[in-house]
Formats: C-alpha cells, structure tokens, sequence
C-alpha cells in the first residue's frame, strides 16, 4: 500500500534553533516528492519538489533532501522563525501528477 | 498565492440535506482536485478533474460527486450530509508544471 509516514508528529523548538523533519515512503512508481508548509485555518503551500535526480533543494530557510535508494526525504529548518510555526506535510506524487500520497503532517511550534 | 477562491467558508448544516461547495480558478489550470482534511490524516483526494467534464474518483469518494461545466469552477456536491463528511475541504489547481496550488478551505460541519 502507498503510504507517506512522518516523524515526529510534533516538534516544540526555541526561535533561532534549527530542526529536521523526516519523512518516509512507501510510493511506488514514484514520480516526486514535494514538501508543504499549511499555516492554520490556510491552505498548503508549497516549499520544495524534488525529482527521483535530485538530492538537495532548498528555498531559504529550508533545504530538503531526497534519498530514493532508502525512500526518505527531510526537511531541515535553518535558524527558526516565529512565522515557521505550522505543519509541515510531506507528498508524493505516484508516477502522475494528480496521484498525490500525503503524509499526515509535523506540527511544529516555534517559542520566543 | 493562485487565484483560487472556495465558498463557502464556513458551513452548518443538517444530516441528511445536500450540501455544494464551489472552487473557482482564474489561472486556467487544467487540473482541479477536492481534498478533505482530518486531524491525524493526511489530506485524502475525493475527486479531481483533468478538464472540462472530465472527472474521475479518488481515495475517499463515496458520498460525494463532482461537476465542472468551465474550466474555473469545480463543484463538490455531498448528495446527503452524514456527520461522518464533517471536515475541512480544499481545493487545489494545478498546470502543466508538477506544484499544486490550494484555496483557503471550507470548513463544513454536519449536525
């Protein structure tokens, strides 16, 4: 079965520290995998997508890596903002771009 | 953001009445898609359309049907509300390019 699990479910970090989420998957044909970030009561917005080639990607703040051998992707938050506290989901795209396996989320909060 | 505009927002309604909730698009993306949003659960596709008339089902569509007579709206029908369609729906576009973008959300609530 297609599955996108994520770890932790919920991260509590100081403002200025840095974090990793992981994300794991069981996706096959894999096509992408893409990382949102869902502000509450707001749609997903995305950060990065990543292709089966690519390894690293980041936008920022945020870099995301893709290891395809072991199907295992983090993202890692560099020097935490107050405005980073959201969910961070986790998606893949099942060989076509509208067969999308979402993860349930890390719900990361962000303290002054 | 995409110009990408759900309505309602917000709604109550009885079990049992039928519900429509509208996505409406002004990026002339091809694709269109509904999702629900439960706590603990990734979001679970219900239906998506890849043009005009053309739709199909998805992980989680029984209960719901589906309508898009232009490629800017796409209509999300709950034939008989159950409190089990208690959730928050979006909606999401994309183009020719892999990246989704999604509405606001409407948060229906089935009483």
């Amino acid at each position: 079965k297609n599955q996108v699990e994520q770890s932790p479910q919920s991260l509590i970090i100081l403002e200025g520290k840095n974090c990793t989420l992981q994300c794991n998957y069981t996706v096959s044909p894999f096509s992408n995998l893409r990382w949102y970030k869902q502000d509450t009561g707001r749609g997903p917005v995305s950060l990065t997508i990543m292709t089966f080639s690519e390894n690293t990607k980041s936008n920022g703040r945020y870099t995301a890596t893709l290891d395809a051998d072991t199907k295992q992707s983090s993202l890692h938050i560099t020097a935490s903002q107050l405005s980073d506290s959201a969910s961070y989901i986790c998606v893949v795209s099942e060989g076509s771009n509208y067969q999308l396996i979402w993860g349930a989320g890390t719900k990361l909060i962000i303290k002054p | 953001d995409a110009g990408i505009t759900q309505s309602p927002r917000h709604k109550v309604t009885e079990t049992g009445t039928p519900v429509t909730l509208r996505c409406h698009q002004t990026e002339n993306h091809r694709y269109m898609y509904w999702y629900r949003q439960d706590p603990g659960h990734g979001l679970r596709l219900i239906h998506y359309s890849y043009g005009v008339k053309d739709t199909d089902k998805g992980e989680v569509s029984d209960g719901y049907s589906v309508s898009r007579s232009k490629t800017e709206d796409f209509l999300l029908t709950l034939e008989s509300a159950t409190s089990s369609q208690t959730s928050v729906y979006f909606c999401a576009t994309s183009g020719q390019g892999a990246r989704a973008f999604f509405g606001q959300g409407t948060r229906l609530t089935v009483v």
